[in-house]
């Protein structure tokens, strides 16, 4: 149980295009689900967190009107990387939060691996 | 100072050794404790999960929580070259709040 997709896997796209990355729980509902970032060899960084039907919460430095969060249900959050310059270039990960096994925690996605040329 | 606090290694072992992995962290309202294994190119995989203090086993891997000194390890036992990876410690306040990493550390068990 608690798996994560996301889709693509991976994306080259021009410079300019917009790119939708699509995260979906597969056999749980999540309520929350987060959107994160990771360059080479670094941590995960906290793009935003997605609320169902709700506006989505952005950390600090995160442009809002460049990435742009759908949560629309309870099994499907999307990210839009919007007019994507090669500094976007980067492994895009979400999570979802649910319960599952008894455990409530942050179950993630493979990550899709974006490249903007 | 960094909320958590993780070596970021490189760690090498040898197969079979037993393998320490620590974090520290300084806010004391976090009950939550997650480790997560992430290989590369790939996202983390949830590995252990861990409420308020105390130690949990799950076949080689034993985690151990100790809230007084704000301490956590995570042990695997009969380590293989499988085990390669990242390890992200993980924390919370609430299960479904967002996580607080640390930095990771890169293992590398040598055949």
């Amino acid at each position: 149980g608690a798996v994560v997709s996301q889709h693509p896997s991976w994306v080259i796209c021009k410079s300019g295009t917009s790119v939708k990355i699509e995260c979906r729980s597969l056999d749980f509902q999540a309520t929350t689900m987060f959107w994160y970032r990771q360059f080479p060899k670094q941590s995960l960084m906290l793009m935003a967190t997605s609320n169902e039907g709700s506006k989505a919460t952005y950390e600090q430095g995160v442009e809002k009107d460049k990435f742009l969060i759908n949560h629309a249900s309870l099994t499907l959050s999307t990210l839009t990387v919007t007019s994507a310059h090669p500094e976007d270039s980067s492994f895009y990960i979400c999570s979802a939060s649910g319960l599952a096994g008894g455990q409530e925690t942050q179950y993630f996605g493979p990550g899709t691996r974006l490249l903007v040329l | 100072q960094k909320e958590v606090e993780q070596d970021p290694g490189p760690l090498s072992v040898p197969e079979g050794a037993i393998v320490s992995l620590n974090c520290t962290y300084s806010n004391s309202a976090f009950q939550y404790f997650m480790w997560y294994r992430q290989y590369s190119r790939k996202g983390p995989e949830l590995l252990m999960y861990t409420y308020s203090s105390g130690n949990k086993e799950d076949g080689r891997f034993t985690a151990q929580v100790d809230k007084s000194s704000k301490y956590i390890s995570l042990f695997i036992r009969d380590s293989q070259p499988s085990d390669s990876a990242t390890y992200l410690c993980a924390m919370s306040n609430f299960g479904n709040e967002k996580l607080t990493f640390g930095t990771g550390t890169r293992l590398t068990i040598i055949p």
